[in-house]
């Protein structure tokens, strides 16, 4: 079965502080890993994403870091801010013809001022 | 505002009753994809419509159908409910195959599912 597993489940940051949050996943053949924000209330919103051919993708604040061979996958978020405050997913697209996601457990990520 | 509708915003039934979300996707997407987020299960992959054909399925129960309409939108259909059925369904769209970022996935607001 085709699982992404996600940690921690919840993260207290301090502003200007490094949020980090980790994904494994259990299957190769996945192809695409994105990131997802999730505020209360609405849909989760793409964040940045990696292809495993890529080890690190950054983009501002947030930095995807790719680790193929240890099937690990993780985010970085630089200067946390208080606006940062929502619920991370990452996910994994099953490879082929499939816009197929597996989504991770979610972290929720707080930035306190 | 990613620019995928979907109605209505909440949706209150009882169980035993049926139910039909309706999605719109982005100008040009050709992809639909159906998921429900609930407390336990996480956001769960339900089903994929690419231009009117069915292209992935993922846990999508027996009592849910879903389809995708020749002007693209797509409604997701749930009958014989329970209350394990309440829930958030998402609707995303993504650009078509072969296209710069058709991977990328473009979640709407969701519908709001609360079986009594």
């Amino acid at each position: 079965q085709q699982q992404v597993k996600q940690s921690p489940q919840s993260l207290i940051v301090q502003k200007g502080g490094i949020s980090i949050i980790n994904c494994a996943y259990e299957n190769t053949a996945f192809d695409y890993f994105p990131w997802y924000q999730q505020f209360p209330g609405k849909g989760p919103a793409l964040l940045i994403a990696i292809r495993p051919d890529v080890s690190e993708k950054k983009e501002g604040r947030f930095t995807i870091s790719f680790n193929k061979s240890a099937k690990q996958f993780s985010l970085h978020i630089m200067d946390s801010q208080p606006g940062d405050s929502a619920t991370y997913f990452c996910a994994a697209k099953v490879a082929g013809n499939t816009g197929k996601l597996i989504f991770g457990q979610g972290t929720t990520l707080q930035v306190k001022p | 505002d990613s620019g995928v509708t979907q109605t209505p915003k909440h949706l209150i039934t009882a169980t035993g009753q049926r139910v039909t979300l309706r999605c719109s996707p982005r100008s040009g997407d050709l992809s639909v994809y159906w998921y429900q987020q609930s407390l336990d299960q996480g956001l769960q992959f339900l089903i994929q419509y690419y231009n009117g054909e069915e292209r992935a399925k993922g846990n999508i129960l027996e009592r849910f159908s879903a389809q995708q309409f020749p002007d693209l939108h797509s409604e997701l259909n749930l009958s014989s409910l329970e209350l394990g059925d309440s829930a958030l369904y998402f609707c995303a769209s993504s650009p078509k195959r072969g296209t710069s970022g058709d991977n990328e996935q473009f979640f709407g607001p969701g519908t709001r599912l609360t079986v009594l």
